[in-house]
């Protein structure tokens, strides 16, 4: 049972542009979100995330939405710069003290300059 | 910033020997998480640890697998009889708590079992 989906294994996007990257989850009990970015042989990076009594949250040049009644949420990056192309992460969790992540995917997202 | 740190970066292992592979957390949190990532899959979720008891566990994280704090600062990952099928990128990762709620990783430690 796959509860976090991102149905876009990859995207490609011209600088100056805005990337949106899209998520997807089935479990009505996750409250919290986050987004990571990872670089290959490092570790996810925490991007931004969102609390479900929210249906936006701002940082620079991420934003992310969230759409509770489609189980959606979606990071839109503008500009899009080369140095974001990396693969993201969404991930899930109840935010109980010690809430585990549960991961997407990944959406392999490449900016050409 | 304070960051989580791994080692070894890379740990080769003949089947069957026992590994443990380290992680020094962000020293003011206070959740520890171990995932693993095997090559072109997703990053899954294997074990959280709180005041020194794990919280909850996946059912890959079977009687193999073990973690422990044997001090104030590092957290590890057992595995007593490594199987080929552990081989994988696992992560350490950490969490303040309170209204916190984003988990911080380390680099990641690459296991190859042989």
């Amino acid at each position: 049972d796959q509860q976090v989906k991102q149905n876009s294994p990859s995207l490609s996007v011209q600088e100056g542009r805005i990337s949106i990257l899209n998520c997807d989850y089935t479990n009505s009990m996750f409250d919290y979100f986050l987004w990571y970015k990872k670089y290959p042989a490092e570790g996810p990076t925490f991007l931004i995330s969102i609390s479900s009594i929210k249906d936006k949250n701002e940082d620079g040049r991420f934003t992310v939405f969230l759409n509770k009644s489609a189980k959606h949420l979606s990071l839109h990056i503008v500009p899009s710069q080369p140095g974001d192309s990396a693969v993201y992460f969404c991930a899930a969790s109840v935010s109980t003290n010690a809430g585990k992540s549960t991961f997407g995917d990944g959406t392999t997202l490449t900016v050409k300059p | 910033e304070p960051e989580v740190t791994q080692t070894p970066s890379h740990q080769v292992t003949q089947m069957g020997q026992e590994v443990i592979l380290r992680c020094v957390p962000i020293s003011n949190h206070l959740y520890f998480y171990w995932y693993r990532q095997i090559l072109g899959q997703k990053v899954e979720f294997l074990v959280s640890f709180y005041n020194n008891e794990i919280s909850e566990k996946s059912e890959i994280f079977d009687d193999q697998f073990s973690v422990e704090r044997p001090d104030g600062s590092n957290f590890t990952l057992k595995i007593r009889s490594t199987k080929l099928e552990d081989s994988a990128m696992y992560f350490c990762a950490s969490k303040k708590g309170g209204s916190w709620w984003e988990q911080y990783f380390g680099p990641g430690t690459r296991l190859t079992v042989t």
